[in-house]
C-alpha cells in the first residue's frame, strides 16, 4: 500500500506561516487532499487537487505538489486555524483501488 | 445541502459484528458521478479508510480490513451500511460516512456525516 507520512505536529506563532508536509514515493504523480479536523468534529476538506480551495476556504490556506513532498501551507495563523491536518491520496493499480490518508499532524499555535 | 447520518450501536460485544447505517438526504443518492465511504477514527488516533460503494453495488475496500468488511447499498432508503466481523477492542472508534467525488484520476470528500462512536467491550 501506497505510505503518506506527516509530521506529527507544528507549532507556529499567531500571524506567522504554518508548513505541513506531507512525504510519498513520487507523490507528485498523485493529487493530494488536505482535510482540517478541530476536536469534536468531523474532517473538513480545505484542500483538493493539490492546489484548490474549495468554497468558503480562506486564502490563507494553499498547497502545492512537487518530487516526494505536498505541502499545505496557512499563511497568518490564527488561534482557529489549531487543529489537525491530513493529507490525502487516491491510489489506483492494476488489483486494487484505495483512499490513503497521512498520520495527521497537530498544529498547535503558540 | 447534503447530509449525511451514521446510526447503529454504540456498543458490541467482542467477537461480534458491527453494524452501521448511513442515511443520506439532500441530494441523489444514486448520482454515478459519487461514490460512498466509510472512514474510522480510533480516540486519539488518526483517520482510518475502511472502503467505499458505487450506487450500483461496486466496492473498494482497504486491504487490512478486507476480509472482515462488507458495505452495501440500499438505493430504496438512500442508505448505505457497513458491517465489520470478529470485532476486538481495536475497532473502537469514530464511524463516520462520507459521499466521496471521484475525478481526474483521484477521489477525495467533501460531505461527512457527524460521526458515530463504536465501542468494543464486553
Amino acid at each position: 500500500s501506497y505510505v503518506l507520512t506527516q509530521p506529527p505536529s507544528v507549532s507556529v506563532a499567531p500571524g506567522k506561516t504554518a508548513t505541513i508536509t506531507c512525504g510519498g514515493n513520487n507523490i507528485e504523480s498523485k493529487s493530494v487532499h488536505w482535510y482540517q479536523q478541530k476536536p469534536g468534529q468531523a474532517p473538513v476538506l480545505v484542500i483538493y487537487y493539490d492546489s484548490d480551495r474549495p468554497s468558503g476556504i480562506p486564502e490563507r490556506f494553499s498547497g502545492s505538489n512537487s518530487g516526494n513532498t505536498a505541502t499545505l501551507t496557512i499563511s497568518r495563523v490564527d488561534a482557529g486555524d489549531e487543529a489537525a491536518y491530513y493529507c490525502q491520496v487516491w491510489e489506483s493499480t492494476s488489483d486494487h483501488r484505495e483512499v490513503v490518508f497521512g498520520g495527521g499532524t497537530k498544529l498547535t499555535v503558540l | 445541502q447534503l447530509h449525511l447520518h451514521e446510526s447503529g450501536p454504540g456498543l458490541v460485544k467482542p467477537s461480534e459484528t458491527l453494524s452501521l447505517i448511513c442515511t443520506v438526504s439532500g441530494d441523489s443518492f444514486s448520482s454515478n458521478t459519487y461514490y460512498w465511504g466509510w472512514i474510522r477514527q480510533p480516540p486519539g488516533k488518526g483517520l482510518e479508510w475502511i472502503g467505499s460503494i458505487f450506487y450500483s453495488g461496486g466496492t473498494d475496500y482497504n486491504p487490512s480490513l478486507t476480509t472482515r468488511v462488507t458495505i452495501s447499498v440500499d438505493t430504496s432508503k438512500n442508505q448505505f451500511s457497513l458491517k465489520l466481523t470478529s470485532v476486538t477492542a481495536a475497532d473502537t472508534a469514530m464511524y463516520y460516512c462520507a459521499r466521496q467525488a471521484c475525478s481526474g484520476g483521484t477521489c477525495y470528500y467533501f460531505y461527512w456525516g457527524q460521526g458515530t462512536l463504536v465501542t468494543v467491550s464486553s
